[in-house]
């Protein structure tokens, strides 16, 4: 089975700091995704990648930037966290068209 | 671009029962994902299905690509069938447009 893997379960930071949000998938999958999740809203693709270094602004990149140095990990980063922020991110490795889902990371953002 | 949209948002069930959710889809996909997402939060993938009828167990989905539609039916509901789920339509190239979840409860 594929394996998506999302360092933080649960994450709590104050207004204005750096974050780093990191997944690795074990299936040398060439495409990676980032999204968020929010109540009443589904999942929202704020960057992908298609390959090493290689990225591509989702529909919410604003406030997001992306790191794929390795081809199996791939790094979300707030820059600066604001409260609007706050919120469930999921990453997902894909193979073909089917999509598969680290646990998530819920970020709390004070 | 493509608009998902499922229905009903919501749903309670009592243990046993059978349901039915829907998707719509306003274009022409590629492809077509049902996913579960439980209350720990992860998304595990339940049917991959451009068109026809699948089954898995409880579960079975069907995908009318023609008609612009997809459906989920769950019989002899568990509680852990609790959750959220999503369709995900997939477009040409590396877009996967979600809708916006039906949250179900099952209650014992």
């Amino acid at each position: 089975d594929v394996k998506v893997t999302q360092s933080s379960r649960y994450l709590v930071k104050r207004t204005g700091e750096k974050v780093f949000l990191e997944c690795v998938q074990d299936m040398d999958h060439e495409n990676m995704f980032w999204y968020r999740q929010d109540p009443g809203l589904g999942l929202r693709l704020i960057y992908f990648s298609y390959d090493v270094k290689m990225k591509e602004k989702g529909d919410i990149p604003e406030g997001y930037s992306v790191s794929r140095e390795k081809k199996e990990r791939f790094s979300l980063i707030l820059e600066s966290a604001s409260t609007n922020q706050t919120s469930m991110y999921l990453c997902a490795s894909r193979r073909g068209e089917k999509l598969f889902f680290g646990s998530g990371t819920q970020l709390s953002v004070l | 671009g493509i608009q998902v949209e499922q229905s009903p948002p919501d749903l309670i069930l009592q243990e046993g029962a059978n349901s039915t959710l829907r998707c719509n889809f306003s274009d022409s996909v590629n492809n077509l994902q049902w996913f579960h997402q439980n209350p720990w939060g992860q998304l595990i993938n339940l049917f991959y299905i451009p068109s026809g009828t699948k089954q898995n167990g409880r579960l079975s989905a069907t995908t009318v690509a023609t008609e612009r539609y997809s459906l989920l039916y769950i019989s002899s509901s568990q509680t852990t069938d609790s959750g959220v789920y999503f369709c995900a339509a997939i477009t040409g190239g590396f877009k996967t447009i979600f809708g916006a979840g039906t949250r179900l409860f099952v209650k014992a």
